[in-house]
């Protein structure tokens, strides 16, 4: 079966350090891999997915960039952390095919930048 | 450009009572929609999909959902409700076969004993 992992669970941060959000998936290959924040426990903001290794796709200009250095890592970093930055980071994958596929998330990792 | 709608921020539900929440949804094509529960400091779990066919679509934990076309919505029910159904709930919406899974901003079910 597929599973999926996400490391650290917690993390503190401060302000201007650089940041390594780590998303492995096992037991599937070529899957999409997304990258979620949830602020203040509610909606969910995409912030990059990929389709491919090195197919990276933003949805939203910021501090973040995302790669793809292998088909199931997902990476998620940031050069100089801001407070705003703050927030319960998930990474989600689907099975990359035609059919209408669910996204399956990972436990999260909650970053406070202080 | 696709968007999820849910009106409610709270419901509040007696345990053993049925239970509802709400969502509505716009897309430019087809509509494939989702419900996924999330409980504290952990990820969303999904619970049931719309993709085709019938509009009473089953799920997991004893959850239902109905898709009615006319009104764009994606009601999530439950006959019979437990305290341990509190939890967030997300709609969500993906157009075709695109990439981008939209979520609803959520609503907060609380089951009272």
């Amino acid at each position: 079966s597929q599973t999926i992992h996400q490391w650290p669970a917690t993390l503190v941060q401060p302000v201007g350090s650089p940041l390594s959000l780590e998303c492995t998936v096992e037991g599937t290959s070529n899957p999409n891999l997304y990258w979620y924040r949830q602020a203040a426990g509610r909606g969910l903001q995409l912030l990059f997915y990929s389709v491919g290794i090195g197919q990276i796709s933003s949805e939203v200009p910021q501090n973040l960039s995302a790669s793809r250095p292998q088909d199931r890592q997902f990476i998620l970093s940031s050069k100089k952390l801001l407070l705003s930055d703050s927030g319960f980071y998930l990474c989600a994958w689907s099975v990359r095919d035609r059919a209408v596929r669910a996204l399956h998330f990972g436990n999260g990792t909650r970053l406070t930048v202080t | 450009a696709q968007s999820v709608a849910q009106p409610e921020d709270q419901v509040n539900v007696a345990e053993g009572n049925p239970l509802t929440v709400k969502c509505t949804y716009s897309v430019s094509g087809n509509p494939y929609l989702f419900w996924y529960v999330q409980y504290p400091n952990r990820g969303l779990q999904f619970l049931l999909k719309y993709i085709t066919g019938d509009n009473l679509v089953k799920g997991s934990y004893g959850f239902e959902a109905e898709f009615n076309k006319s009104q764009t919505s994606f009601h999530l029910k439950k006959p019979s409700a437990l305290v341990s159904d509190s939890a967030l709930y997300f709609c969500a919406v993906r157009d075709g076969y695109g990439q981008n899974f939209v979520f609803g901003p959520g609503t907060r079910l609380s089951v009272l004993p």
